[in-house]
């Protein structure tokens, strides 16, 4: 069945360092769901793309589609200490990836 | 707002006991969905619902099954509850568009702590 594998599992940044989160499916997507979880939190939808190199930006977030519709990425610039938590990615058929944890070191 | 609650934040139950973890939303969404989250695991998907008594099998069905008799309301029950059955339980729901169940974002409840002794 369908994977999606998203790394690194964990990352620990430094206050303003840049911070990236990648997600590779085994096969091809249709579109890709990012959302985010704060410690103790639920998953909250970030942003969805649907276009082939389709490129969206939301403040310091800036998601990334792949050319061929199979991988993503998920770069935040400057990371301040409110972007911690866990990221994941969703794909077809409702599968997630098993999250991105991001720590933030003020 | 879209509002997605859950009956319960945390629960503990003995083996061998049935139990129900009930979620409503408020939205008149078609798609509700049920989860649990591991630690090391993510989200998997135990059950989804695109209508009135209608169900289909997620990722890990294997000792859930599932009730939605009206459109704000799906159920999760365990028919005899297990410690590999303790986890974070989470219910989402969204809108279908286009008979297509990935094309929608999906609301979350705050969850459900299930802790099986």
């Amino acid at each position: 069945g369908q994977q999606v594998m998203q790394i690194p599992q964990y990352q620990h940044v430094q206050e303003g360092e840049d911070f990236t989160t990648y997600c590779n499916s085994s096969t091809t997507l249709s579109n890709i769901q990012w959302y985010k979880q704060r410690p103790g939190g639920h998953p909250v939808f970030l942003i969805q793309l649907v276009k082939s190199g389709e490129v969206k930006k939301q403040k310091r977030l800036t998601f990334q589609f792949g050319e061929a519709k199979k991988n993503s990425s998920l770069h935040i610039t400057a990371t301040q200490t409110t972007d911690v938590g866990t990221y994941f990615c969703a794909g077809l058929a409702l599968v997630f990836g098993k999250g991105t944890r991001l720590s933030v070191i003020a | 707002d879209v509002k997605v609650t859950q009956s319960s934040r945390y629960l503990v139950k003995r083996t061998g006991e049935k139990v129900f973890l009930e979620c409503v939303q408020d939205m008149d969404h078609e798609n509700m969905f049920w989860y649990r989250q591991d630690p090391g695991l993510g989200l998997r998907l135990i059950y989804f619902s695109y209508d009135v008594k209608m169900k289909e099998k997620g990722d890990i069905p294997e000792g859930y099954s599932v009730s939605r008799e009206k459109k704000e309301r799906f159920s999760l029950i365990l028919e005899s509850a297990s410690t590999n059955q303790t986890s974070m339980y989470l219910c989402a729901s969204s809108f279908m568009t286009s008979g297509s169940l990935s094309y929608n974002e999906q609301f979350f409840g705050p969850g459900t702590r299930l802790t099986v002794l």
